[in-house]
């Protein structure tokens, strides 16, 4: 596609309930991120996807964040058992090489309320 | 292990102004750096970036960074703001070993007519 997508755009929940947030990267990008963005703060890395390997979750808060990838496609993060300071913004990043110095295009995000 | 510092968490500035917008890092390799901005409603995109070549970087819409090993910084400069400048803009560094992106916690630009 033309660029990263998102879906959904609003995500309003209830606590305790579980969701899931969809990423689809631009094809033929074989990296892939998912960042976590609270209000008035930062970009935090949850997890990265390169190609086959195993995934990096160093960044995932608690084991109620899981994300996967089907191959070099699309991935999607569950929040299970959702919390009010889950709320933010969830943003997907997509490169085309794992290399550090690659341009990372994110995605418009996810905005996650959990009431 | 990588930080982001971005001093400043809005800054205003007349049309015409200069725009310096403040970023340091901590990193115990040679860092890669970036500038990300975010436009009201959209995706961040990437300004600039630094990867080891020259010190001075030139980006899009007038906009260049110049990475300062002995600072330890980063800083994004434009000579003259334009009202379509007003955003959210994002330091980021990562190194050659791992594919972490640690962004700094944003400086909103504000641009007065």
């Amino acid at each position: 596609g033309a660029g990263v997508s998102q879906s959904p755009s609003n995500k309003v929940t209830e606590k305790g309930k579980d969701v899931e947030l969809r990423c689809d990267p631009i094809s033929g990008h074989t990296a892939l991120y998912w960042y976590r963005q609270r209000l008035g703060q930062g970009l935090e890395f949850l997890i990265y996807f390169q190609g086959n390997s195993a995934p990096d979750k160093s960044g995932l808060p608690s084991d109620r964040f899981s994300a996967e990838r089907t191959g070099e496609s699309v991935s999607t993060l569950t929040i299970q058992r959702t919390q009010q300071e889950d709320s933010a913004v969830y943003l997907c990043a997509s490169s085309s090489t794992s290399v550090g110095t690659d341009t990372q295009y994110f995605g418009p995000g996810t905005r996650l309320t959990v009431l | 292990a990588q930080s982001v510092t971005q001093l400043g968490s809005h800054v205003s500035v007349s049309e015409g102004a200069l725009v310096l917008l403040r970023c340091n890092y901590s990193s115990s390799v040679p860092p890669y750096l970036f500038w990300y901005v975010q436009y009201p409603n959209q995706g961040l995109q990437l300004l600039l970036k630094y990867t080891s070549a020259a010190t001075l970087v030139k980006g899009i819409n007038g906009f260049e960074a110049e990475f300062k090993k002995s600072e330890t910084s980063f800083h994004l400069t434009k000579p003259s703001a334009h009202m379509s400048d007003a955003a959210e803009y994002f330091c980021a560094v990562s190194d050659k070993n791992f594919n972490k992106f640690y962004f700094g916690s944003g400086t909103k630009l504000n641009v007065k007519p």
